[in-house]
């Protein structure tokens, strides 16, 4: 079974440029979740999707971060304009439909972005 | 509303040592806490986790850890370390909802 995947792994842009990040969750699972770690900090909740809405987005900075779930299937997030201090790693992860909070969530490898 | 605080961000032990990696939280609710492991180039891994139950939870490659309601504490323990065990370990707390709190991260050097 392939797990959460992500890419670009890597992406270098310049400041005021878009990026558009993706992740392809395992299959079935219901729940999509996207996290950033900025350099030498904690790792936090951007927001959760369930299949294609939007269950909680209160982790998202600002109005440049878009994500989307079209289908209930993959998601993206799009940086728009992007800045310097959305540089970090950002992480996708998914999970199966859960009735209590002891789910497992499954992380994909991460989309290093540096914005220059 | 949930944190979790690692206490040291780089801990360096000998191969064959013990090794703890410690995890306190707060949590307005019971909180189910988790272990995960980012090993170089890899992605997050989870090493065990704490629901109900049992507060001694064994995981995956000899790792456990011990919920302490009194304490607040969720330590992960190994008993004698591999040089395999080198990676970033992060500590995290799920509150009401389904989200995970992490803390900042340790970063585990293992010496020969």
């Amino acid at each position: 079974e392939a797990g959460v995947t992500q890419f670009p792994s890597h992406s270098v842009i310049e400041k005021g440029q878009t990026v558009t990040l993706r992740c392809d969750p395992i299959s079935g699972h219901d729940n999509l979740y996207w996290y950033r770690r900025v350099m030498g900090k904690e790792i936090k909740f951007l927001l959760h999707f369930v299949k294609e809405s939007k269950q909680d987005e209160s982790g998202m900075p600002n109005n440049r971060f878009l994500a989307e779930r079209t289908g209930g299937t993959y998601s993206t997030l799009k940086v728009q304009p992007a800045e310097l201090e959305d540089s970090g790693v950002y992480f996708c992860a998914s999970s199966q439909a859960a009735k209590f909070r002891g789910f497992e969530a499954f992380f994909g490898q991460g989309t290093r972005l540096t914005v220059v | 509303a949930q944190s979790v605080t690692q206490l040291g961000s780089h801990v360096s032990v000998s191969e064959g040592a013990l090794v703890l990696l410690r995890c306190n939280y707060s949590s307005s609710v019971p909180p189910y806490l988790f272990w995960y492991v980012q090993y170089p180039n890899q992605g997050l891994q989870l090493l065990l986790k704490y629901t109900t139950g049992a507060t001694l939870v064994k995981g995956i490659n000899g790792f456990e850890a011990e919920f302490k309601k009194s304490e607040t504490s969720f330590h992960l323990t190994k008993p004698s370390a591999h040089m395999s065990d080198a990676a970033e370990y992060f500590c995290a707390v799920s509150g009401g909802a389904q989200k995970l709190v992490f803390g900042q991260g340790t970063r585990l050097t293992i010496n020969p």
